[in-house]
C-alpha cells in the first residue's frame, strides 16, 4: 500500500483480556517499529524488527507484551492480561535501510482503551 | 541515556506572527535528528531530518536548524493550517535504530 496501515483503529477491551494489534508496513521496507503514545506523553519505543534479525525488545514494558513479524512484512503486537495502564495509542512505523535512510513513516495508530 | 526536551509545551500565535520551537537533546553519537508534525487522531508525519551541526532544511513556512546541543524549528508567517503538535526525535549511533522523542510542542495559530 501507499503507507503504513494499522488495524483496528480503535479497540475497547476489558481488563484481563488479551488484544492483538496489526501493522502492515510500506511495501519493501525492511525495518518495522512499535511505539506507544500515552495521553500527554511522548512516543515511547517498544520493539524493533530488522529483516530476519532477532528483534530488539528492549522497550517492552513487561512480559505481557510480545510482538512477531511474519514473512518480513506484517507485524502483530500482542498484549496479554491487559491492564488499565495499557490504555494508549499504539503506533507502528516502517523504514527502508537504503535510499531514504533512516526516515520512519508512521501509521495512524490503534487507540486502545482498557476498561 | 538519550534525552530530548522540547519547549515551549504549548504556543499560541496570531496568523503571520513568526516564532521558533526549541528541541534540546543529549545523545550518544547523533545519527540524526527528526522533526515530525502530528495532527489530532493521526500518526506523526515526517518533516525533516538533520544529520550534522550547522545543517539547515526548509519546507514552505518551516525551517529547521541544528547545533551540537539543540535544534530549532522556525515558523515564518504561520497560517491556521500550521496548527498541530510538532515532535522532535533523535536517533543515536550504534546498532539501535529506534527514535527517542520529546513530548512535543502544541502549536495553535489563530486567524
Amino acid at each position: 500500500g501507499a503507507g503504513v496501515s494499522q488495524s483496528p483503529s480503535n479497540k475497547v477491551t476489558e481488563k484481563g483480556k488479551d488484544v492483538e494489534l496489526r501493522c502492515d508496513p510500506i511495501s519493501g521496507h525492511t525495518a518495522l517499529y512499535w511505539y506507544r503514545q500515552s495521553l500527554g506523553q511522548g512516543l515511547e519505543f517498544l520493539i524493533y524488527f530488522q529483516g530476519n534479525s532477532a528483534p530488539d525488545k528492549s522497550g517492552l514494558p513487561s512480559d505481557r507484551f510480545s510482538a512477531e513479524r511474519t514473512g518480513g512484512s506484517v507485524s502483530t503486537l500482542t498484549i496479554q492480561r491487559t491492564q488499565q495502564e495499557d490504555s494508549a495509542v499504539y503506533l507502528c512505523a516502517s523504514s527502508s535501510t537504503t535510499g531514504g535512510g533512516n526516515i520512519q513513516y508512521f501509521g495512524a495508530g490503534t487507540r486502545l482503551s482498557v476498561l | 541515556e538519550d534525552q530530548v526536551t522540547q519547549s515551549p509545551e504549548a504556543l499560541r500565535l496570531q496568523e503571520g506572527e513568526s516564532s521558533s520551537l526549541n528541541c534540546s537533546y543529549t545523545v550518544s553519537g547523533l545519527r540524526g535528528l527528526f522533526w515530525y508534525r502530528q495532527d489530532p487522531g493521526k500518526g506523526p508525519e515526517f518533516l525533516f531530518t538533520l544529520y550534522s551541526a550547522g545543517e539547515e532544511k526548509e519546507k514552505e513556512r518551516l525551517k529547521a536548524t541544528l547545533t551540537k546541543k539543540e535544534s530549532f524549528l522556525h515558523i515564518t508567517a504561520p497560517k491556521p493550517e500550521d496548527s498541530a503538535t510538532y515532535l522532535c526525535a533523535v536517533q543515536a549511533g550504534g546498532s539501535a535504530r529506534q527514535l527517542t522523542f520529546g513530548s512535543g510542542t502544541q502549536l495553535t495559530v489563530l486567524p
